[in-house]
């Protein structure tokens, strides 16, 4: 019951922002756009969400579309810890979590 | 401050042996979730538990498993008569449920649990 696309892999050189696509085109009204990643063997970790708004924190930028359709992570400066499989998952909040297949993001030196 | 916490983060088992799986949720915490992530599969949800509110357990994929929630903290989750399909990496979840808006989900490192 994911709802969303993500290209399922992409590349960055270390040092260069990486900008993670994704479309959530059936988002409700009262749901958030969360990322999550998830480097290998470990847990998932949460990155950032929004709702409308354009967010940054220490780690990442979200960008939000005017009609919420699709959203982009802006990792600004790539570096090779950031080497991991990033998910968006439209919720609520209040929900279990579903992802997707997510982007497989590699970053190069 | 502390994360989620799970452990122990392997366990090896034989199969129709038990298992108790332990989660400590970030101190605060409300909500805490189970899920489960087979190799190369997505999240997999199991149990929900809300304050003390009854559990929404409708993640759970069969009788053999249980989950508690003691004193609004530790959660155990327990794997009765584990069969070789039961494999896979353990993940708890917890988040602050105070009130806000939305709601963020933290998860532990997980515990890899492999039936032989």
């Amino acid at each position: 019951d994911a709802k969303t696309t993500q290209p399922p892999s992409m590349d960055c050189a270390e040092g260069r922002a990486a900008n993670l696509p994704c479309n959530h085109s059936t988002i409700s009204g009262n749901e958030y756009v969360y990322w999550y990643r998830q480097i290998h063997s470990q847990g998932p970790q949460y990155i950032i969400h929004g709702l409308k708004n354009n967010e940054t924190n220490e780690m990442a930028s979200l960008i939000i579309t005017e009609d919420r359709k699709s959203s982009t992570l802006i990792l600004p400066h790539a570096t090779l810890r950031d080497t991991a499989v990033y998910y968006c998952t439209p919720n609520t909040g209040f929900q279990k979590l579903v992802f997707g297949t997510g982007t497989r993001l590699l970053v190069s030196p | 401050g502390a994360g989620v916490s799970q452990s122990p983060s392997n366990k090896v088992t034989e199969k129709g042996k038990d298992v108790e799986l332990r989660c400590d949720p970030i101190s605060g915490h409300t909500a805490l979730y189970w899920y489960r992530q087979s190799l190369g599969q997505g999240l997999e949800f199991l149990i929900y538990f809300q304050g003390n509110s009854a559990p929404d357990k409708s993640g759970l994929p069969s009788d053999r498993f249980s989950a508690e929630r003691t004193g609004g903290s530790v959660s155990t989750l327990t794997i009765q008569r584990t069969q070789q399909e039961d494999s896979a990496v353990y993940l708890c979840a917890s988040s602050p449920s105070a009130g806000a808006r939305t709601d963020t989900q933290y998860f532990g490192p997980g515990t890899r649990l492999t039936v032989l």
